[in-house]
């Protein structure tokens, strides 16, 4: 079984400044990483995905998190953040198994604010 | 392309009233899908997911449930709500190991 851990549940950061929101996460077979970020009163969004390759996973609206198989992490990162990038983010994984159905474990969320 | 439609976008109900949230998937054949809730404050609960019409998995025990009457509509109901059914219930269908989830449908059980 697969569990996430997103130690920040609360992240306020000053626009334009960089932003790390961690993900870390327990698996016992290989894993398939997700960031997701809700907007107040919307679905969920898919930001970007980890399945296999480079570590290094680049997302939509600047975002980008890399694979730490060492350390079982997959943080968020943007160099420099938007009003527009408050929100509520999301950590997930699955596992990498020979079914056709495979469930998605999400963490608690972080919820980023962005200071203006 | 693919959207993913839910209806109502809110409801509320009284206490003991039944349910029934819909979700349809458009663009694509079949799609694993997928029933979520999301109360105040707190993380996402899968409810149910399906892999195929007619097949329902459940996640949790309780006073819900689901039917994929068609390969691309999933729906979930209750004969009686309880209060601690309000929530924020999102749908989501699955492509090539991701989820794409509808807009969601608030409930509130009064």
């Amino acid at each position: 079984a697969q569990s996430v851990t997103q130690l920040d549940s609360q992240v306020p950061v000053f626009e334009e400044a960089p932003v790390e929101l961690r993900c870390n996460y327990s698996s016992s077979v290989s894993v398939y990483l997700f960031w997701y970020v809700q907007y107040p009163n919307q679905g969920l969004q898919l930001l970007l995905k980890y399945l296999s390759g480079s570590t290094l996973v680049k997302g939509i609206n600047g975002f980008e998190a890399e694979f730490n198989k060492s350390q079982t992490s997959f943080h968020l990162r943007k160099p420099s953040v938007h009003i527009s990038d408050t929100a509520e983010y999301f950590c997930a994984v699955s596992g990498v198994m020979k079914t056709s159905y495979d469930k998605v474990i999400f963490g608690p969320g972080t919820s980023l604010s962005v200071i203006p | 392309s693919q959207t993913i439609h839910q209806w109502p976008a809110t409801l509320v109900q009284p206490v003991g009233s039944p349910l029934s949230l819909e979700c349809t998937v458009e663009g694509t054949s079949n799609p694993n899908l997928y029933w979520y809730r999301q109360a105040a404050g707190r993380g996402l609960q899968l409810l149910f997911y399906s892999v195929g019409i007619g097949q329902i998995s459940s996640e949790v025990p309780q006073n819900l449930s689901a039917s994929r009457p068609q390969d691309r509509q999933f729906i979930l109901s209750s004969k009686k709500l309880l209060l601690s059914d309000s929530g924020f219930y999102l749908c989501a269908w699955e492509r090539t190991r991701g989820q794409y989830f509808g807009p969601g449908t608030r409930l509130t059980v009064l």
